[in-house]
């Protein structure tokens, strides 16, 4: 059965840092396409960025420079490094697996979420 | 990126049929046969009820179903149950710079 379990979310004041993290079990997080969606309170999803398992990462411009994806494999986990944060990146954060079977770009599995607050 | 264009509600009752429909454009939804739909319960995680454009995952019941028309997809609940009301979402990969757009969600209420 796979889960992925996120960690990292709190309330933080603009400007600051944090990480998120996604454990990983029943699939390997080297060997698949990982991302990471958020939704702010009260509204739609938004994909973030994406690790791919060749190495490659990619972003959603609006957080180009301040956030970083990054794996740890012995860990088997992902993570999320949040720098200058600002108020609208206040949100839920999931972590998801991204199929790329033949024919497949979607989100097959999904953690529960973690909170991030931007606030002062 | 702009966000593909979903119904803000829709809504039918218990045993009708419903259709919530996703617009974007030729750069993703027009382009690719990669479009998913997705339920979501108040405070719980997304889950995946369609995936390229008309395949169920294991598990989903066949009274969901996907389709696609140019630059639109849609999603189908037929025979509707009180356990469908939820917000759905449609999602669209959009090529290697935009990578994935997501639609702005639909709440489906059953009557």
């Amino acid at each position: 059965e796979v889960q992925l379990v996120e960690t990292g979310g709190g309330l933080i004041q603009p400007g600051g840092s944090l990480r998120l993290s996604c454990a990983a079990s029943g699939l390997t997080v080297s060997s698949n396409y990982m991302t990471w969606v958020r939704q702010a309170p009260g509204k739609g999803l938004e994909w973030v960025s994406v690790f791919y398992s060749g190495g490659a990462t990619y972003y959603i411009d609006s957080v180009k420079g301040r956030f970083t994806i990054s794996r740890d494999n012995s860990k088997n986990t992902l993570y999320l490094q949040m720098d200058s944060l600002r108020v609208e990146d206040t949100a839920v954060y999931y972590c998801a697996r991204t199929n790329r079977g033949t024919g497949r770009w979607d989100f097959d599995f999904w953690g529960q979420g973690t909170l991030v607050t931007v606030s002062s | 990126q702009s966000a593909l264009t979903q119904p803000r509600s829709v809504s039918g009752s218990p045993g009708q049929s419903v259709t919530i429909s996703c617009t974007g454009s030729s750069s993703d939804v027009g382009g690719y046969n990669y479009v998913s739909w997705y339920q979501q319960y108040p405070g719980k995680a997304p889950k995946l009820v369609i995936y390229s454009v008309n395949k169920r995952p294991s598990g989903v019941p066949d009274r969901f179903s996907g389709s696609k028309s140019g630059n639109t997809a849609s999603l189908t609940i037929s025979g509707l149950q009180a356990e469908d009301e939820a917000d759905y979402y449609c999602c669209s990969y959009a090529g290697s710079y935009i990578f994935e757009v997501f639609g702005g969600g639909t709440k489906l209420t059953v009557l």
